[in-house]
């Protein structure tokens, strides 16, 4: 079965630490691939997203991330962290073309401390 | 409307009971999804419609869930006989077009709570 991994649950940085976030997925073919954001008391919104052509990809408010094929992942990163990044971060997957059915890794926390 | 909106916003019910959760997508939207999201966890994939019909019911978990969009537009999903365990955030999502490229919007959720 399909699976996106993210390697921590938890995360705690100072503002302007720098911030790399994993995820690893495992479906071997054709993958569409996001980064969700969820701020607290918000709704779940798209902070970037992969779907063919150029492997870096640059989101809102200074996030990018990285899709490595050889390496099943699609990291996100932001040189400098502000306090107003804590949120809770997911990564997800869409397998196939014209696939609909979106797969979500469990999620980082992220807390900047001011 | 401007987003998606779901209703109730949080749904306290007991077990064995039957309830109703709402999705209005936004306008226009032909695709709309719904999610269950347990504590700790990520969204988990529920059903998806493509106007009217269900394309994808693969992750409803039993055939305690159903969900219907009878006119193309508004999402109703029904939980019977409620159990403790299906206590979680079921989020609503849409998007103006399927496949790739399809971008969804999410709604606040409706929290549901089974004693």
């Amino acid at each position: 079965a399909q699976s996106v991994s993210q390697h921590n649950h938890h995360v705690i940085l100072s503002e302007a630490a720098s911030l790399e976030l994993g995820c690893n997925y495992s479906y071997g073919g054709t993958v569409n691939l996001f980064w969700y954001v969820q701020y607290p008391g918000q709704h779940l919104q798209l902070l970037l997203k992969y779907f063919s052509g150029d492997p870096l990809v640059k989101g809102i408010k200074g996030f990018e991330a990285e899709f490595i094929k050889s390496k099943f992942s699609f990291n996100l990163r932001k040189p400098s962290v502000q306090w107003s990044d804590t949120a809770e971060y997911f990564c997800a997957v869409i397998s196939g073309t014209g696939g609909f059915k979106t797969i979500f890794g469990a999620g980082t926390r992220l807390f900047v401390k001011a | 409307g401007a987003g998606v909106s779901q209703t109730p916003s949080n749904k306290v019910t007991e077990k064995g009971k039957y309830v109703e959760l709402r999705c209005d997508p936004i306008s226009g939207h032909t695709a709309l999804y719904w999610y269950r999201q347990s504590l700790g966890q990520g969204p988990e994939f529920l059903i998806y419609f493509q106007g009217t019909g269900a394309a994808d019911d693969s992750g409803l978990p039993n055939d305690r869930f159903f969900a219907v969009r009878p006119e193309g537009s508004v999402s109703t999903l029904k939980i019977q006989r409620t159990e403790r365990g299906d206590s979680a955030v079921y989020l609503c999502a849409s998007s103006a077009r399927t496949g790739v490229g399809n971008i969804q919007y999410f709604g606040a959720g409706t929290r549901l709570s089974v004693l």
